[in-house]
Formats: structure tokens, sequence, C-alpha cells
């Protein structure tokens, strides 16, 4: 089945600096999912890339799907403590279902 | 109503114990997913449901049992698990289309001693 690596698995920054977690692919990607656990909490969807290229923001977070859609990045710029947790892609498997593959996650501390 | 709920949010359970997990959403999903998560790793797929019918069970054990009564619920049955079998365990819902993301339930913490 598909598998995505990602990495950093671990990244700790101060409050204010920019922090990036990327997802790799050796096939190509009908799409990819990133989702956000928090400490103790549950898988929180965040976003869904679909296109070859595409480039969607939420206020702070950026979020890249390679043009060869087999590679995929979230950048958050200027970190807040609110935005601690686990932060993972995952690939749907399964024809439209959301039979979830899901990378190993980067777990984000943020220190004030 | 955007929420999956899932009962209990902790389970302590002996090696002989039978069990139940419930999950129940209202959004209307026609999918129903099983996910185990152990600490600091991703969740795993275990089982899905497709219009209350059991459509994927990715070779779980079976002292894991599910059963969809209604497009609303999803159960899990536990019955002699081991203590390795300890993990949180989410359910997720989502329609059954191209593209689309599961709504996860806040899980259910087991610990089988």
């Amino acid at each position: 089945g598909q598998q995505v690596m990602q990495i950093p698995q671990y990244q700790h920054v101060q409050e204010g600096e920019d922090f990036t977690t990327y997802c790799n692919s050796s096939t190509t990607l009908s799409n990819i999912q990133w989702y956000k656990q928090r400490p103790g909490g549950h898988p929180v969807f965040l976003i869904q890339l679909v296109k070859s290229g595409e480039v969607k923001k939420q206020k702070r977070l950026t979020f890249q799907f390679g043009e060869a859609k087999k590679n995929s990045s979230l950048h958050i710029t200027a970190t807040q403590t609110t935005d601690v947790g686990t932060y993972f892609c995952a690939v749907a498997v399964n024809s439209g279902y959301s039979t979830l593959t899901f990378g190993k996650g980067t777990m984000l501390l943020v220190s004030p | 109503d955007t929420e999956v709920t899932q009962t209990p949010k902790h389970l302590v359970m002996g090696m002989t114990n039978k069990k139940s997990l419930k999950c129940e959403q209202h959004m209307g999903h026609r999918a129903m997913y099983w996910y185990k998560q152990k600490a600091k790793k991703p969740p795993e797929l275990m089982f899905v449901y497709s219009y209350e019918k059991l459509s994927i069970n990715e070779s779980v054990p079976s002292r894991f049992s599910p059963e969809c009564p209604n497009s609303s619920l999803l159960n899990l049955h536990l019955h002699a698990l081991q203590p390795e079998d300890s993990a949180l365990y989410l359910c997720a819902s989502s329609r059954i289309q191209e593209n689309t993301e599961a709504f996860f339930g806040q899980g259910t913490r087991l610990t089988v001693v």
C-alpha cells in the first residue's frame, strides 16, 4: 500500500519561530490530508490537497503539494504555544473512503 | 452537529473480561471506521463499515469484533484481550465520496491488565 515518510519526528521551537514538517512518497499520491492531534486529544482534520503544485493557507499555516504529487509540506509561521501537538500527513488508500495511512507524525513543542 | 461521540473515554479491563466500545455520529455519514493508536505512533486502520456492512478488516485478531447496528452507531466488542492491546481506540466517520476527510471521535483509552 501507499506509504508516506514524514520528517522530522520531533521539533522544539521558541514561540515566534517558524516550523515545517515534510511528507514524501515514492509513488504519486491522489491526494494528501493533514491532521493535528493535541496532547491527549484526537486527530483533527486541517486540510486536503489534491492538485499538483497546490498551495493552501489557513492563517499562519501554509500547505503545499509538490508538482509531482509525491511530497507535501506544512509550514507554520511565527509559532504560538497553541500550535503544540503532533502533525500527521495522511493518504486515503481506498477510493471514496477515509481509509487513511498516516505518516509517523511530527511532534511540535513550542516554548514561550 | 459535527461530532463523533465515543464512550467510555477510559476503560480498564482484565484479560478475561468482555467489554464494548461505542461510537455515535449524526452527520449522516455512511462510512465508519475503527482505528487503533499506540502511544507516540500514528493511528492504524482496523475496520471500515460502509452502509452498515463490514467492507474492510485489516487482518485484525478475532478478539476484536465490530458491529454496526445502524447508520449512526458503531460498536467494538472486546474479548480475551492481551496487555499489548492497550491503546487509544479511535472511531471515525466520513462521507462516501472521493477526497473526503475523516471526523474522529475523542477515543477510548483502553488498558488491559
